[in-house]
Parts: C-alpha cells; sequence; structure tokens
C-alpha cells in the first residue's frame, strides 16, 4: 500500500484557508486519497476523498496534482471548531474491507 | 451521514472481567470495522465484517474478538480484560456496493483495565 508523509504539526488563523499537504509519491493509479480528521476524544470523521480530478464538499477542497504525487485538503475558512487532527489515507480501489491505514496525521491548531 | 453509536463510552473495570463493547448502526451498512487507538497515536484495524456472518481479524493481532449475528450490530468482546487492553477502541461502518466508500466512526469507547 502507498503510504502518506504530512507535516506533523500547522497552525492557521480564524477566517484564513487552511492548506494542508500530503506526499503519497509511491501511489498507484487505482489508489484513492482520502482525508479524514479527529477532534479530541471523538472518532474520525470523514472530509473528502478523490483519484485524481480536483473534488469539493461542503466541508473542503481537495486539490490532487496532475502526477498524483501529492495533494492539498484546503479549508477555506478555518474556525476554531476545525483544530484536529487530519489524516490523508491512500486506499486502493476494490479492496475487500476497504481498510483504511492510518498514519500520525498532522495537527491543525486554529488560533483566533 | 450515519449513525453510529458505541456504548459505554467510557469503562473502569478490573483485570480478568469479561467485556462487551457494543457497536450499532442504523444506515444499513454492510461493512463494519473494529480500529483500536491509544492516545496520540495511530489508528490500527483490529477486525472487520463484510456482512452479517462475515468476521475476519484486521492488521493488528487482537485478544478480542466480534460476532455478527445482524446488520447493525457488531459487538467487540474480551474474555479476561489485561491491563494491557487499556485502549480506545473505535467502530465504523461504510456502504458496500460501489467501493471506496468512506467509513462512518462512533465516538468510541475508551476502556482503561484495572
Amino acid at each position: 500500500d502507498a503510504k502518506t508523509t504530512q507535516p506533523p504539526s500547522m497552525d492557521c488563523a480564524e477566517g484564513r484557508a487552511a492548506n494542508l499537504p500530503c506526499n503519497h509519491s509511491t501511489i498507484s493509479g487505482n489508489e484513492y486519497v482520502y482525508w479524514y480528521r479527529q477532534i479530541h476524544s471523538q472518532g474520525p470523521q470523514y472530509i473528502i476523498h478523490g483519484l485524481k480530478n480536483n473534488e469539493t464538499n461542503e466541508m473542503a477542497s481537495l486539490i490532487i496534482t496532475e502526477d498524483r504525487k501529492s495533494s492539498t485538503l484546503i479549508l477555506p475558512h478555518a474556525t476554531l471548531r476545525d483544530t484536529a487532527v487530519y489524516y490523508c489515507i491512500v486506499s486502493p480501489l476494490y479492496l475487500i474491507a476497504d481498510k483504511l491505514i492510518f498514519g500520525t496525521g498532522t495537527r491543525l491548531q486554529v488560533f483566533p | 451521514e450515519a449513525d453510529i453509536y458505541q456504548t459505554p463510552r467510557y469503562l473502569v473495570i478490573g483485570t480478568g472481567k469479561k467485556i462487551t463493547l457494543e457497536c450499532s448502526q442504523t444506515m444499513g451498512h454492510d461493512k463494519m470495522y473494529w480500529y483500536q487507538q491509544d492516545p496520540g497515536m495511530e489508528l490500527h484495524l483490529i477486525h472487520y465484517s463484510y456482512g452479517v456472518n462475515s468476521t475476519e481479524k484486521g492488521d493488528l493481532s487482537s485478544e478480542s474478538t466480534v460476532s455478527r449475528i445482524r446488520t447493525e450490530h457488531f459487538p467487540l468482546t474480551l474474555e479476561s480484560a489485561r491491563p494491557s487492553h487499556t485502549s480506545q477502541y473505535l467502530c465504523a461502518s461504510s456502504e458496500s456496493g460501489r467501493a471506496n466508500q468512506p467509513q462512518h466512526f462512533g465516538d468510541g469507547t475508551r476502556l482503561s483495565i484495572l
């Protein structure tokens, strides 16, 4: 399975865009990129996923580079409630159990 | 968004007790999962299920067992709890039918074995 590399921590001012990078240089053609986040003492929350096209939903945007070796999760207007650990995960298509392998993630701190 | 519930939320119990952690989901998802997470550490998959009467071991060895008699229910059991079982246990579910459906998580059970 492809591995991901994320910075251990980032800060962002409230109201600004938070751009969280992820490297997945060994990703293969059938692997999706997923983003989850975990707020302290809660279970992980799904944010967004994509294969090669950029994706947007009500929570965030996902920008995947053309060579698919890296991606960026964008929270357009960060709030204090976005403070959490953000996980970037790659997972193969048609993997029977859709198992997710969580790394250590990026701890995002949003400050006033 | 899936509704998935775990009980109890917190449990402090003595060594040697039999423990069952409950997980239920109301979305009719076929796939369910149990993860274990120590504080500040990564999540590790310990059990998963494709559907009723299906259970598989995950990537991390665990002394726990699971059952899947009903679609909505996926309990995890420790026959004889030990301090090494102290951890947070997270349950998740996802749709089948289409690949790569996101997993939806409960808020976890934080287990402390004395």
